[in-house]
């Protein structure tokens, strides 16, 4: 079984500062996992996507994800946040009951200061 | 600009019509799907048709009917809905059913 959980409802930072949007998981086997970006009155685009191999993930528009075993999370990171990637961030995975299909997280809603 | 073109972009519906969602992908991608979302909530899935073929119903009140026509077309045909039907409907695509979804914007509908 599997979950994903994004622990933050909502994330602050002033432009120009580095960003993180949390992700944590619950997994029996290897788990595949997603970043979602929604803007307003948009649907969700994908941004990155981690299946196996490399831990760090580079996605679009400067983004990129780390996979930690261990710590059982993949926290979405971008170097020097803009204003303009103030939005809704879902993770998704794979949910319990066996079903294929990506569940997602509750939403982490990003807001960057000028 | 999406990949997977969604119309109408906004529908208000009573509670007696009958109306029709549509969404359409020419991606080649063999998985369809339909999600409700309501405002700052993740989408929920209701349906996914693999192959034009019907493999997942989440459970959805009938007054809710998909149809995929073809594996580029997919329907929501809507009935007697009530006002907490009101949601942005999204439909989305894929290559596989573990592949990265493919999102339309979405048809804003209200129920009155």
């Amino acid at each position: 079984a599997q979950s994903v959980a994004q622990p933050e409802d909502q994330v602050n930072v002033a432009e120009g500062n580095p960003l993180t949007v949390k992700c944590t998981y619950s997994v029996s086997g290897n788990p595949y996992l997603f970043w979602y970006v929604q803007y307003p009155n948009r649907g969700l685009q994908f941004l990155l996507k981690y299946i196996t191999g490399d831990n760090l993930v580079k996605g679009s528009y400067g983004f990129e994800a780390e996979f930690n075993k261990s710590q059982t999370s993949f926290h979405l990171k971008k170097p020097s946040a803009l204003v303009s990637d103030s939005a809704l961030y879902f993770c998704a995975g794979p949910p319990s009951g066996g079903s294929y299909i990506p569940t997602f997280g509750r939403g982490t809603s990003l807001i960057v200061h000028p | 600009d999406t990949e997977v073109t969604q119309t109408p972009k906004h529908l208000v519906m009573g509670m007696t019509n009958k109306k029709s969602l549509k969404c359409e992908q020419h991606m080649g991608h063999r998985a369809m799907y339909w999600y409700k979302q309501k405002a700052k909530k993740p989408p929920e899935l209701m349906f996914v048709y693999s192959y034009e073929k019907l493999s997942i119903n989440e459970s959805v009140p009938s007054r809710f009917s998909p149809e995929c026509p073809n594996s580029s077309l997919l329907n929501l045909h809507l009935h007697a809905l009530q006002p907490e039907d009101s949601a942005l409907y999204l439909c989305a695509s894929s290559q596989g059913l573990n592949s990265p979804l493919h999102f339309g914007n979405g048809t804003r509908l209200t129920v009155t």
